[in-house]
């Protein structure tokens, strides 16, 4: 099993521009959720989807679109690029919603300039 | 809103030193606690779930404990392969918490040889 698989690994955009970061999982899993890591902030949750058809925001959602069509996989949209959304990309998967570990992908280094 | 407070935000041991990390933390209904390792460069990569307080995990040097406050993660005899950040979480199952890990701001540990 591959797990939680992100690409691209790296990214550098302009400000403006809009991208997808995809993620997939090969595990069977509900629920498919999206952070982003920042220094000294710790991770936090941007979108997530308790099954293929549903999703709902996070704690940052501003920005960010999200669709879920399939269990596998979770992409997600930067509309338009901000200086502010250069980040670490984390998509994570579990089991279930509630109560079971989430297994991450890693990464997406993203720089908008 | 779920809080998550770890420390020392940094700790370097001697090889064979065993100490200990901290998670502090409050929330709302506590559907698990998870303890997470993340290398650079990486995504966190899943260590323990615990449930309730009393509850004891353990992985090779490692063991992870469970109050109504605070979690431990015990390094017994570390080695300089276990030089990571750690990361605690929470997961509550108060209203509107959006089925979200909240995350601490992690413990980095460097193991000396």
């Amino acid at each position: 099993n591959a797990g939680v698989t992100q690409t691209p690994k790296f990214q550098v955009l302009k400000t403006g521009q809009s991208m997808t970061l995809q993620c997939a999982q090969d595990m069977n899993h509900e629920y498919m959720s999206w952070y982003r890591q920042d220094p000294g902030m710790g991770l936090r949750l941007i979108h997530y989807s308790v099954g293929a058809g549903i999703t709902d925001q996070g704690e940052v959602p501003n920005g960010y679109n999200v669709s879920r069509s399939t269990t596998e996989d979770f992409p997600l949209r930067l509309l338009s690029a901000a200086p502010s959304q250069t980040s670490v990309y984390f998509c994570a998967s579990s089991y279930s919603a509630l109560g079971q570990p989430q297994h991450f992908g890693d990464g997406t280094r993203l720089s908008i300039l | 809103e779920d809080q998550v407070t770890q420390s020392p935000e940094a700790l370097r041991l001697q090889e064979g030193e065993s100490s200990s990390l901290n998670c502090s933390y409050t929330v709302s209904g506590l559907r698990g606690l998870f303890w997470y390792r993340q290398d650079p460069g990486k995504g966190p990569e899943f260590l323990f779930t615990l449930y309730s307080a009393g509850e004891e995990k353990e992985k090779e040097r490692l063991k992870a404990t469970l109050t109504k406050k605070e979690s431990f993660l015990h390094i017994t005899a570390p080695k300089p392969e276990d030089s990571a950040t750690y990361l605690c979480a929470v997961q509550g199952g108060g209203g509107g918490s959006n089925y979200k890990l909240t995350f601490g701001k992690g413990t980095l540990l460097t193991v000396n040889p």
